[in-house]
């Protein structure tokens, strides 16, 4: 059974910062592997997908790098402002045993940037 | 226009109510899927919809029940709810079920109270 894993839960880092949030997964099978990020109470915004023969993609100050072999994924945050504060979600869509388009999530990365 | 819009935004019911969720794109999506998450979990999926078609019902209570009446258009109807019920209730939509590179597009997502 996929299980995903973040850490950590939460962070806290002062303006400016380059951060790295980590994900795990247990099952190397997947079809590709995307980051999420979600403000309060609010629905979740795509940041990067990643398709399970790629080994990294990047969107602006964003970069994120999948190992497949070690179910190891790194989200890469440069020069961290403010309005980067959010939970950031991790989902795999399983490989072989997928039934079609399900997502399984990680518990998530609490991030607070301070001024 | 990347947009998944749900309404309404916030909903208050009581156990022996009957209230309908809704959620629409103009993409041209032929997948879509209906999450429930839980204050500080990660969303858990409960139906996928494919080609207007059930493709997924991750054992959810009969007490939810989706429908998906046209390709843009999805619903989830509610009767009897319990209290354990209350949470944030998403939508999502993608192009197809298959292939490496489909992103989920989430809407902003239905509050849920039951008392």
């Amino acid at each position: 059974k996929q299980e995903v894993t973040q850490i950590p839960a939460a962070l806290s880092v002062p303006e400016g910062e380059n951060l790295v949030l980590n994900c795990s997964f247990t099952d190397s099978a997947i079809y590709n592997l995307q980051w999420f990020r979600q403000d309060p109470g609010k629905g979740l915004t795509s940041l990067l997908l990643i398709q399970s023969s790629q080994r990294e993609q990047t969107s602006g100050r964003l970069n994120a790098s999948l190992d497949k072999s070690s179910g190891r994924s790194t989200l890469y945050i440069a020069a961290s402002q403010p309005g980067d504060s959010a939970t950031y979600l991790c989902a795999v869509r399983p490989g072989i045993y997928n039934q079609g388009g399900k997502l399984i999530f990680g518990q998530g990365t609490e991030l607070s940037v301070k001024p | 226009d990347t947009e998944v819009t749900q309404t309404p935004k916030h909903l208050v019911m009581g156990m022996t109510n009957k209230k309908s969720l809704k959620c629409e794109q103009h993409m041209g999506h032929r997948a879509m899927y209906w999450y429930k998450q839980k204050a500080k979990k990660p969303p858990e999926l409960m139906f996928v919809y494919s080609y207007e078609k059930l493709s997924i019902n991750e054992s959810v209570p009969s007490r939810f029940s989706p429908e998906c009446p046209n390709s843009s258009l999805l619903n989830l109807h509610l009767h009897a709810l319990q209290p354990e019920d209350s949470a944030l209730y998403l939508c999502a939509s993608s192009q197809v079920l298959a292939g490496a590179q489909e992103t989920q597009y989430f809407g902003p997502g239905t509050r849920l109270l039951v008392l």
